[in-house]
């Protein structure tokens, strides 16, 4: 079946880089994805990997995708106090209608 | 604003009443994707529609149901409620065609006391 593994917290110090580690299951999943949660908002999409590449770079922010132990990380460099959200791992099959699986989301705190 | 419309914003009901959340995809969206968010449980799947039809079905209970109609939105049924269904409801859209992504809306909070 289909499954998504976040560690639920990380805490960094600011100007820090922080890395949020997932875990997925399914095979087929070929769109993998990191949304972020504000507090009181809705979860917007911050990057997403396709599951025929390795990395991504966007600005701060690097995908890493390991599709044969199926780990997938999102590292935020030079970390604000700005990224304290709740950041959600998701997979995605192939097929346009598929649907979304989330993990449980993994709560970054920034110390100062 | 992701375009997708959610109402109403907040809700408070009893145990044991029945109510019904809206959701208003994206313009030319044809999926739609309802999930709940328990501070303890992270975000689950309830269930997906596609162009009016039933796609996918996740951890939803029966004494929940959806459905979309021709104009493409969609609605959430939730009946015989309890205290633990208290939680953020949210809707998401994709366009069906390929597209990447799916996009949020700002939730409903359903408050079940």
């Amino acid at each position: 079946g289909e499954d998504v593994e976040q560690s639920l917290f990380l805490s960094v110090r600011e100007g820090d880089s922080s890395v949020i580690n997932c875990t997925y299951t399914d095979s087929s999943s070929t769109y993998l994805y990191w949304y972020k949660q504000e507090p009181g908002a809705g979860l917007q999409l911050l990057t997403y990997i396709f599951s025929n590449m390795d990395m991504k770079q966007d600005q701060r922010l690097t995908v890493l995708l390991n599709k044969k132990d199926k780990h997938l990380s999102l590292r935020i460099a030079d970390t604000q106090t700005g990224d304290s959200a709740i950041y959600f791992c998701a997979e995605r099959a192939w097929g346009s209608a598929s649907k979304i699986i989330f993990g449980s989301g993994t709560r970054l705190s920034i110390r100062p | 604003d992701s375009g997708v419309t959610q109402t109403p914003k907040h809700l408070i009901t009893a145990t044991g009443q029945r109510v019904t959340l809206r959701c208003s995809p994206r313009s030319g969206d044809l999926s739609v994707y309802w999930y709940q968010q328990s501070l303890d449980q992270g975000l689950q799947f309830l269930i997906q529609y596609y162009n009016g039809e039933e796609r996918a079905k996740g951890n939803i209970l029966e004494r929940f149901s959806a459905q979309q109609f021709p104009d493409l939105h969609s609605e959430l049924n939730l009946s015989s409620l309890e205290l633990g269904d208290s939680a953020l409801y949210f809707c998401a859209s994709s366009d069906g065609t390929g597209a990447t992504e799916a996009f949020f809306g700002q939730g409903t909070r359903l408050t079940v006391v």
